[in-house]
């Protein structure tokens, strides 16, 4: 079974600033998904990814396989990027994705 | 990317009803739809994978005849909550697998979620 950890839980900053989430997996995958959701629930598929980085307007994602770790940051962030974070990798085994707790972001202007 | 829709999005039942939740892959048809639980302050948990024209595989602790998953055609999953009863309140999210494409590998896209209250 995969143990996904994200850090930090809760995390709180003021508009304009860098923000990044980390995320560590303990097994081997094929891919990784970051998604955001919003309070009422809904989810997006941000990024996923099985090596390097992509980009994404304001999004960056990061993967090291060998370390088995991923980071989400966003530039110049905004109160409406205020949502749950949830890194989930996807197992090499098949489709079947593993939930990360989630990291709550919250932008005060 | 592709769309995905839950019907409804928001039920309200009394105990012992039985609900259904319709998935639905709106750009391309799905073989696989996976359904998910999530209750509040928790992440998501994979409750079952749904395959087209085959019986749905569930996950450890998900009681199969309590969660009637239905794959009905290539673009409709249905996910019935027999008998529910207040713990089964939750948000009921799908999600749809579309293989190989641009990148080689699966993609999956998600619907919007059905909040069930069981009252």
């Amino acid at each position: 079974k995969n143990e996904v950890e994200q850090s930090p839980q809760n995390l709180t900053a003021q508009e304009g600033e860098f923000i990044t989430i980390n995320c560590s997996y303990s097994v081997g995958i094929s891919a990784l998904h970051w998604l955001q959701q919003h309070p009422g629930g809904g989810i997006v598929s941000l990024f996923m990814l099985s090596s390097g980085k992509k980009k994404h307007g304001r999004l960056i994602a990061t993967i090291n396989i060998q370390e088995k770790h991923s980071s989400l940051h966003i530039t110049a962030s905004h109160p409406r990027d205020s949502a749950v974070y949830i890194c989930a990798p996807e197992e090499t085994s098949g489709s079947r994705l593993t939930f990360g707790e989630g990291t709550q972001l919250t932008v005060n202007p | 990317g592709a769309v995905v829709s839950q019907h409804p999005s928001r039920v309200i039942c009394k105990s012992g009803t039985s609900v259904k939740i319709e998935c639905r892959s709106l750009d391309f048809q799905a073989t696989t739809m996976f359904w998910y639980r999530q209750f509040p302050k928790q992440s998501l948990m994979l409750m079952a994978t749904s395959n087209e024209g085959s019986k749905a595989t569930y996950e450890q602790g998900v009681e199969k005849d309590k969660f009637l998953i239905n794959h009905a055609s290539l673009t409709l999953s249905t996910l019935t909550v027999t008998s529910a009863h207040p713990e089964d309140s939750s948000f009921y999210i799908c999600s749809v697998l579309r293989f190989g494409l641009r990148y080689s590998y699966n993609e999956q896209f998600f619907g919007p979620g059905t909040r069930l209250t069981v009252l």
